[in-house]
């Protein structure tokens, strides 16, 4: 059963451009949910999809954002980059949503944003 | 402001010994906790989890330790090894709401 993919692996954007990461989760999978990572942070929350539906939000300024199609696959834009959101952008899927709270998420390797 | 502080930032063990990464929240609202061990390059992945309905839960060499009264709770990996070393993060959740992780550590197991 193939993983969690996340697209591109790796990207290099300037300040002020935009990017477009996607994910595409487990087969079955229902919700997708994305993560920043920066070190001595940790992971913090962005935000989750469940059924196409955005059902929580971490506390992230509106230039990030998200979608997801009927397939189940996501993607999460950020516009205006700014030298800040140099980061791993981590997806996790799993297949009843964090409602379910069993704890299973399955993670993508990570997309590494680098804004110059 | 963090939900949930873990503590120590890194760690270096020798092989054999004992590797204790705590944590410390402080919603009571949540009600599961699990550990996540992250490779270089690779994802977070589940490794151990528990609900304050228990104390201890044991999956082999890894061991969570839950104190409820003091809303702590710790990983306990026994006979490290080698093939440890990677980062670790606690997180804690509240049925139908987000994952709050822990900042990581960085373990280190010499041979």
């Amino acid at each position: 059963k193939a993983g969690v993919t996340q697209t591109p692996r790796y990207l290099i954007k300037t300040r002020g451009q935009q990017v477009t990461l996607s994910c595409s989760p487990i087969s079955g999978h229902r919700s997708v949910s994305w993560y920043q990572q920066t070190p001595g942070q940790g992971l913090q929350f962005l935000f989750e999809y469940f059924s196409e539906t955005q059902r929580n939000k971490g506390n992230f300024p509106g230039r990030f954002s998200g979608r997801q199609f009927s397939n189940s696959r996501s993607e999460m834009n950020v516009s205006t980059l700014e030298l800040g959101d140099s980061a791993l952008y981590l997806c996790a899927s799993s297949w009843a949503g964090l409602a379910a709270n069993t704890g299973e998420l399955f993670f993508g390797e990570g997309s590494r944003l680098t804004v110059l | 402001q963090q939900q949930v502080k873990q503590s120590p930032q890194s760690l270096i063990v020798q092989k054999g010994g004992i590797s204790i990464i705590n944590c410390a929240y402080e919603n009571t609202a949540f009600d599961y906790f699990p550990w996540y061990q992250q490779f270089p390059g690779k994802g977070p992945a589940l490794l151990i989890a528990i609900r304050p309905d228990v104390s201890e839960k044991k999956e082999g060499r890894f061991t969570i330790s839950f104190n409820k009264s003091a809303k702590q709770f710790s990983l306990h990996i026994m006979d490290s090894q080698p093939g440890d070393s990677a980062t670790y993060f606690c997180a804690a959740s509240s049925s139908g709401n987000q994952f709050y992780f822990g900042t990581g550590t960085s373990l280190t197991v010499i041979p």
